[in-house]
């Protein structure tokens, strides 16, 4: 049953063709967060939405935008992707502060550049 | 800020020993504090959690106590198994007022290499 669902699981693009990755969720979560993870490091928050309210960090370059159209759905677009992009992107959900927040992961989406 | 400080890895064992993984955190406020597991090619799993001082999270054989006067939250296992070889992340939500109460800050994360 899964919570949060990430597609494509592998993607491989052309270097400088934009690309967009996609996740979805069935928790009804307010938030929602992309995550950039490089070999054998930690995530690295992109940004966040609540509800409708876009979050971008401030060290995250311009070449990432995100798109959430609804609760639901969230899109994480590569304008023109470079070799450095090449990464694990991750996708998180969680509700609002409180002791029993916690965020829930999809499974990921391999981008490779080519 | 807040941060989480893990210890370095690698970590190679042999099957049936004992796992300890340390993580300490700095936080304004009382942070709930996380586990999580990624196996190799996957995203991030919760392990297990704990949201208030002296409360012990456990799932899977695995246990972590939030000590709030080390600033600690150190990941134990009695036994571990060729199947606990992943990568193992600390992580903290704090919960102070303002912006950003509910974003994870993670630590570096810690490989665990388990061989029969």
């Amino acid at each position: 049953d899964a919570m949060v669902i990430q597609n494509p699981r592998y993607q491989v693009t052309q270097f400088g063709k934009p690309v967009t990755l996609s996740c979805s969720q069935t928790l009804n979560h307010n938030v929602m967060y992309w995550y950039q993870q490089k070999s054998s490091q930690a995530p690295k928050l992109l940004f966040h939405y609540y509800d409708k309210d876009f979050n971008n960090e401030a060290d995250t370059p311009d070449n990432f935008q995100s798109r959430r159209p609804n609760t639901s759905f969230c899109f994480l677009d590569i304008r023109s992707p470079g070799l450095g992009d090449a990464a694990m992107y991750l996708c998180a959900t969680s509700g609002e502060s409180g002791l029993n927040t916690e965020a829930f992961f999809g499974q990921g989406t391999r981008l490779t550049v080519v | 800020g807040n941060s989480v400080t893990q210890m370095e890895g690698p970590v190679t064992l042999s099957e049936e020993a004992f796992l300890t993984i340390n993580c300490t955190y700095t936080a304004t406020g009382y942070p709930s504090l996380f586990w999580y597991v990624q196996y190799p090619g996957e995203g991030l799993q919760l392990l297990l959690k704990a949201t208030k001082a002296d409360d012990k999270g456990s799932n899977k054989g695995f246990e972590a106590t939030y000590r709030k006067e080390t600033t600690s939250f150190h990941l134990e296992k009695g036994s571990v198994q060729v199947s606990d070889s992943a990568v193992y992340f600390c992580a903290l939500i704090p919960h102070d007022s303002g912006a950003g109460s509910y974003q994870l800050t993670f630590g570096k994360g810690t490989k665990l290499s388990v061989i029969p």
